[in-house]
Order: structure tokens, then sequence, then C-alpha cells
């Protein structure tokens, strides 16, 4: 069964501690990687696509990277504004269907 | 540019009662995919409308349906509301079909007592 599991459930790091969130996926065949932001009382908000083993992307603190069965998104010296859930989801190259399998999250609480 | 908007934002509803929420996507956006969120399971998908038509569905009961207008406005009704159809339920528009680069609305919080 095509699944994503993310880890940790929550974390928690003081301002300037770097870290790295997990996302493992179980697809017959990956068609792109996503992750999202989600802060309380929103919507999650789109951050980045991974399409193939190797890839990077980056922005202001983050960087997600993609091996071929999990994705990591590193966090540098983190701040308080970081704080949010962050979200993982997968799409497989599946004919027609192009719905998302979407991880649980990690709720990350950065103290200043 | 105006993001994705939904209403109503909070909704009570009885069980047994039938409920429409509505979602307008960012101008040009003729796609609208439609998820439940919940504390123990995620996001799960509904389905999407790309163009009027339902291009794909998520494994949800009949109970939960949905439609597109030629504005590219969408609705999604539950009947017969259950308990736990309790959800956040979010909306998300993109410019193409399967686009999972989609901008979300705030969602609408619907709480069945």
């Amino acid at each position: 069964e095509d699944q994503v599991t993310q880890s940790p459930e929550a974390l928690r790091l003081q301002e300037g501690e770097s870290s790295s969130l997990n996302c493992s996926y179980t697809v017959s065949g990956l068609r792109g990687l996503f992750w999202y932001r989600q802060d309380p009382g929103k919507g999650p908000e789109f951050l980045f696509t991974l399409y193939s083993a190797g890839e990077e992307k980056e922005k202001e603190r983050l960087k997600a990277t993609l091996t071929k069965k999990e994705s990591f998104l590193h966090i540098t010296a983190p701040k308080p504004e970081d704080s949010a859930t962050y979200l993982c989801a997968v799409q497989e190259h599946a004919g027609n269907n192009r719905k998302l399998i979407w991880g649980l999250g990690t709720s990350l609480a950065v103290n200043p | 540019k105006a993001g994705v908007t939904q209403t109503p934002r909070y909704l009570i509803k009885t069980r047994g009662q039938q409920v429409t929420l509505s979602c307008s996507p960012i101008s040009g956006h003729r796609s609208v995919s439609w998820y439940q969120q919940t504390p123990g399971q995620g996001l799960q998908f509904l389905f999407e409308y790309f163009s009027e038509t339902q291009r794909n569905k998520g494994n949800f009961p009949g109970r939960f349906s949905g439609r597109q207008f030629s504005n590219s406005r969408s609705e999604m009704n539950v009947s017969t509301l259950e308990l736990g159809d309790s959800a956040l339920y979010l909306c998300a528009s993109s410019p193409t079909t399967g686009g999972a680069e989609a901008f979300f609305g705030q969602g609408t919080r619907l709480t069945v007592v």
C-alpha cells in the first residue's frame, strides 16, 4: 500500500539549533515529492517540489533533499518564525490519477 | 492577487443534516481539489475538479460530492452528516490538473454534533 511516513511527529529546537525532518515513502513510481508548511488555523503553504533522487532545493533556512526512499527537510539556524507543521506529500505515476498521498506532518517549535 | 477563498470559515451542524461548502480559486486557476484534514488521518484527498469535470476521486463514500462552475468556483456537499465528518475541509487551487504545487484556502472547520 502506498504510504508516506514523517518523523519525528514533533520537534522542539532552540533558536539557531539546526536539525532535519524526515519523510519516507513507498510508492510504485514517484512522480514528485512535495513539502508544505502549515501554520495553525491556515491551509498548507507550498515550499518545494523534488522529482528525482539526488535533487536538492533551497529556500532561506530550508533545504530539501531526495533519495529513492526518503526526503529530508534540513533547517539551518532556525528562528521562532519557522515554527509550524511541515507536511510531506507524494504523487505517483498512475495513469491519469494524480492524487497526492500525505504524511501526518512534523510539528516544529523553535524557542527563542 | 487574491488568494483562495473558502466560505464559511466555521460551521456547526447536527447529525443527519447536509452541508455545502464553497471555494473560490485564484483567478485563472481551473483546478480545484478538496481535502479533509483530521488530527489522526492527516490530509485526505476527496476529489479534484478541472474545467467543470471531476478528474480524480479519493476513497470517500458517496455522501461526499462536489461540483465546479464555469467560473471555476467549486462547491462540496456532504449529506447525512456523521460525527466522524467533523474536520477541517481544505480547498486547493492550481492552474493545471493534478498540479501538486497548489495554493490552499484557510479551510472550513465543520463540527458535527
